[in-house]
């Protein structure tokens, strides 16, 4: 089945640094990979997502690669706030079986004022 | 947007007893709700996915006479955590997807925090 991993496990940056975390993915099927932002205690939410028959994709602060040979897709944040901190999941999402999908173990993104 | 609702957001029960969280989608239709367990500091691991109108299926290791789960309609799905023990306690959150929803995007309930005791 698939397997995603995703580093580093915990990123410490300066406000208005950027933060990048990576994740790759194993099955060549996965065709969606969203992002999400978990609060302590809350539900995630989807940050960005990108299809895979695109290669980037931005919005304001927020930016996603995809690299589908290499199976490995990033998250960019640029200008970081410390509201940005929160863990942030990488997943990927196969069509089949209702579109399960899998995630990451997850980056606790902690932004220093 | 899709507005997913998770009932009871926390719960805590005796061991032996059994538990039944509901998650609802409120403004679509989900045809596929996914259930996930969450350990403190830890992913999102997919237990099972259910399907309105037929059997869940469940990921390797998830057992299914442990963790029931229901999909009456296309707005309910349940899942009883049956004869509870303390490894049991987690935080269990349900996600689901629309009938329109092309791309697999997930919409997540608030989540269930069950502590055994």
């Amino acid at each position: 089945g698939e397997n995603v991993e995703q580093h580093p496990s915990t990123l410490s940056v300066q406000e208005g640094d950027s933060a990048v975390i990576k994740c790759t993915y194993s099955d060549s099927a996965s065709n969606y990979f969203p992002w999400y932002k978990q609060e302590l205690g809350k539900r995630p939410q989807l940050i960005i997502d990108i299809r895979s028959n695109v290669g980037e994709k931005k919005d304001q602060r927020i930016a996603v690669t995809l690299n589908k040979t290499a199976k490995h897709f990033s998250l960019h944040i640029t200008e970081t706030q410390p509201e940005d901190s929160a863990v942030y999941f990488c997943a990927a999402s196969i069509k089949t079986g209702g579109f399960k999908t899998i995630f990451g173990a997850g980056t606790r993104l902690f932004v220093k004022a | 947007g899709a507005v997913v609702s998770q009932h009871p957001s926390w719960v805590i029960c005796k061991s032996g007893t059994s538990v039944k969280i509901e998650c609802r989608s409120l403004d679509f239709q989900a045809t596929t709700m996914f259930w996930y367990r969450q350990f403190p500091k830890q992913s999102l691991m997919l237990m099972a996915t259910s399907n309105e109108g037929s059997k869940a299926t469940y990921e390797q290791g998830v057992e299914k006479d442990k963790f029931l789960i229901n999909h009456a309609s296309l707005t309910l799905s349940t899942l009883t955590v049956t004869s509870a023990h303390p490894e049991d306690s987690s935080f269990y959150i349900c996600s689901a997807r629309g009938l329109a929803a092309q791309t697999g995007e997930l919409f997540f309930g608030e989540g269930s925090r069950l502590t055994v005791l």
